[in-house]
């Protein structure tokens, strides 16, 4: 089955700092979405891309859908103590089975105050 | 309008007993999904319902699991004679069509840990 690469596996920053992530797969998807998830809870929905090539802010998170479709990063600027979390990208096909999620492993962020 | 609910939190079985996992989507949805989440690992697709039908189980495994989305009441996510490789956590997902499949909405998970 398609597989996604996600890196860094964690990260320990400082608050204030910027962070950047990415997602590489082997084949193409014709959607990219970023989740966060928080201790305890399930995963909330950050930004979704739909076209390559696209750039998507929501508020200090920025992400790219690549032109060759096949990767993604999520950019964080001036993190605070609140962005602590489990990063995951995910991938989405498009035809029969478009429904289907496939996920990264996370990237476990640490924002140091 | 209250989320995707998912009950229990958390489940503690003993291995060969049963594991029920509800879900009720957020009101207006009839699309759920199930993800299974093993420690340190991203979320993987376990099957996708609509009211009454199983649309893909193409991700639960054959034996031992099954799934139903009723009429009436939550969607049940049952797993007999559990094993300890069964611990993890299992999401639903609901989404109000399928058209706009991206938006699946997460409820928060029930943690099963299998003794």
């Amino acid at each position: 089955g398609q597989q996604l690469n996600q890196s860094p596996q964690s990260m320990f920053i400082q608050e204030g700092e910027d962070v950047s992530m990415n997602c590489t797969s082997s084949s193409i998807f014709n959607t990219w979405l970023w989740y966060k998830q928080e201790p305890g809870e399930g995963p909330v929905l950050l930004i979704a891309l739909y076209k390559a090539g696209e750039l998507t802010s929501n508020g200090r998170l920025t992400a790219q859908f690549g032109i060759t479709r096949k990767d993604s990063f999520l950019n964080i600027s001036a993190s605070i103590p609140s962005d602590v979390g489990i990063y995951f990208c995910a991938g989405q096909n498009s035809g029969g089975s478009n429904y289907k999620l496939t996920f990264g492993k996370g990237t476990l962020l640490t924002v140091n105050p | 309008n209250a989320g995707v609910m998912q009950n229990p939190r958390h489940l503690v079985r003993r291995r060969g007993q049963e594991a029920r996992l509800r879900c009720s989507p957020m009101k207006g949805h009839s699309h759920v999904y199930w993800y299974r989440q093993l420690p340190e690992e991203g979320l993987k697709f376990m099957v996708y319902l609509q009211k009454e039908n199983i649309i893909d189980e193409s991700g639960m495994p054959k034996e031992r699991f099954s799934a139903e989305f009723p009429k009436e009441g939550p969607s049940i996510l049952r797993i007999q004679q559990v094993v300890r490789g069964d611990s993890a956590a299992y999401f639903c997902a609901s989404s109000p069509n399928r058209e706009i499949y991206n938006e699946q909405f997460f409820g928060p998970g029930t943690r099963l840990t299998v003794l």
